[in-house]
C-alpha cells in the first residue's frame, strides 16, 4: 500500500547548521508530495510541495526535490534558525479523486542558539 | 489565523459519553477533512467531505460519524468514548477535492477520563 517513512527524531542542531530530514515513500501511480510543519500548540502548515518527478518545492529557505528513482523527498535547509524548531511531516497524496493525505510519523527538530 | 476554525479547543469528558467537534472551513473551500493525531498512531485520516458529500473514508471507527452541512461547516461526532480516543482532532479544508495543499485548523484536544 501507500506509505511514507521519515527519519526518526529528534534532530538537534545548532543555529546556522545544515538541515536534512529524510523522507521516502511507497505509492502506486504518481503521487504529489508535501512537507508540512507543526509549531507547538498549532495545526499543520503547508511548507512546500512537488507534484511530479524532478520538481523542486521551496519556501522560507527550505527545499525538497521529488526523486522518483529513489522514491524520496528529503527536506533541506542551508542554515537553520531557532525559530525553525518544530515537527516536520512528510506526506503524499495519491493520484485520483480524493484528497486523502498519508503522513509520515513526523520528525522533531530542535535548534539551539 | 489559518481561516479554518475549530471549536472547542479543549474538551474533557468521561468514558461512554458523546461529543461533537465543529469545523468551519476557509472561505471558498469545498472540501473538509478530519484527522486524528495521537502519540502512538501519528496522523490518521478519518474522513473527507466535498461540497456536502462523503468523498473518502479512512480508519474511522463505527462509533464516529461526520457530516458536512449546506453552509459547508462540518461536525465530527464521537460516541461511546473510550480512553484510547483521547487525541488531537484536526480539521483541514481545501478548495477542491484533490488534496493539493490543505489549510489546517488548530485542532481540538479531546481528553477522555
Amino acid at each position: 500500500g501507500n506509505s511514507v517513512t521519515q527519519m526518526e527524531g529528534p534532530v538537534t542542531l545548532s543555529e546556522e547548521a545544515f538541515l536534512t530530514i529524510n523522507c521516502t515513500y511507497t505509492a502506486t501511480g504518481y503521487p504529489s508530495l508535501f512537507w508540512y510543519v507543526q509549531y507547538p500548540g498549532e495545526g499543520l502548515q503547508l511548507l512546500l510541495k512537488a507534484t511530479k518527478a524532478d520538481d523542486k518545492g521551496s519556501n522560507k529557505g527550505f527545499e525538497a526535490t521529488y526523486r522518483k528513482e529513489t522514491t524520496s523527498f528529503h527536506l533541506e535547509k542551508g542554515s537553520v534558525q531557532v525559530s525553525d524548531s518544530a515537527v516536520y511531516f512528510c506526506a503524499l497524496s495519491r493520484s485520483g479523486n480524493t484528497g486523502k493525505l498519508i503522513f509520515g510519523q513526523g520528525t522533531t527538530l530542535q535548534v539551539k542558539p | 489565523d489559518s481561516g479554518v476554525t475549530q471549536t472547542p479547543k479543549h474538551l474533557i469528558t468521561a468514558t461512554g459519553q458523546r461529543v461533537t467537534l465543529r469545523c468551519s472551513p476557509r472561505s471558498g473551500d469545498l472540501s473538509v477533512y478530519w484527522y486524528q493525531q495521537s502519540l502512538d498512531q501519528g496522523l490518521q485520516f478519518l474522513i473527507q467531505y466535498y461540497n456536502g458529500e462523503e468523498r473518502a473514508k479512512g480508519n474511522i471507527l463505527e462509533r464516529f460519524s461526520a457530516q458536512q452541512f449546506p453552509d459547508l461547516h462540518s461536525e465530527l461526532n464521537l460516541s461511546s468514548l473510550e480512553l484510547g480516543d483521547s487525541a488531537l482532532y484536526f480539521c483541514a479544508s481545501s478548495e477542491w477535492d484533490d488534496g493539493d495543499g490543505y489549510t489546517f485548523g488548530s485542532g481540538t484536544r479531546l481528553t477522555v477520563v
